[in-house]
């Protein structure tokens, strides 16, 4: 049975701050997402990250992926208000298409 | 373009009550899914399908049917609703094997059982 776990699950940071978020997985799989979800909302795709070693940038945010830790990071730089919401992390596979496995999300805060 | 298209938004219902969230998609994708949000617990896959006609269990099945009569739909139906049932239901498609999987989300529907 394939288990995503993220921490923290819970983040309060000030502006200008930088943190990073852990995403572990339990079996092989071929890609990791991560989503951002504001509060009441829909999920947002922020990243996919398909092969060993990929890293993704947008804006102040920076994901990775070791394929061989079942890891994937979620990099924040700087870090701005705007940025408070939850992000996940989800796993699937090629052949899964929208069927994915869900870590339990990282409430973000950041503080004035 | 849509994309994924939830109805209703809201919606409150007495125990033992039935009733059908509705999904639909506008971009020919084959992969359907139905999650269920709840707090602290992530997104949890409660049924799925790859293509017309064709379903299968997720991790959460229990209390829910599916049905996939068209690329385009993916009824979630509640034969009986229980209060465990409340929770923000999540509808999600991609493309299938071979092209982009990355999976869209229509905007949820938050369903309360009294």
């Amino acid at each position: 049975e394939l288990k995503v776990e993220q921490n923290p699950l819970f983040l309060s940071m000030q502006e200008g701050k930088n943190y990073t978020i852990y995403c572990n997985y339990s079996t092989t799989s071929d890609r990791l997402y991560w989503y951002r979800q504001d509060p009441g909302k829909s999920l947002e795709s922020l990243f996919v990250l398909l092969s060993n070693g990929a890293v993704k940038q947008e804006g102040r945010l920076m994901a990775s992926l070791d394929t061989k830790a079942r890891l994937s990071t979620l990099h924040i730089t700087a870090a701005v208000h705007d940025l408070s919401a939850t992000y996940f992390c989800a796993v699937g596979r090629e052949t899964s298409g929208s069927r994915l496995t869900f870590g339990e999300g990282t409430q973000l805060t950041v503080n004035p | 373009n849509a994309g994924v298209t939830q109805t209703p938004k809201f919606q409150v219902l007495k125990t033992g009550q039935s009733m059908t969230l509705q999904c639909a998609q506008d971009m020919n994708h084959e992969y359907m899914s139905w999650y269920r949000q709840d707090p602290g617990m992530g997104l949890r896959l409660i049924h799925y399908s790859v293509g017309a006609g064709i379903t299968d269990q997720g991790e959460v099945p229990n209390g829910y049917n599916v049905s996939r009569s068209t690329t385009e739909d993916f009824p979630l139906r509640l034969l009986s609703a229980a209060p465990s049932q409340t929770s923000v239901y999540f509808c999600a498609s991609s493309y299938p094997p071979g092209r982009n999987t990355e999976a869209f989300f229509g905007q949820g529907t938050r369903l309360t059982v009294v």
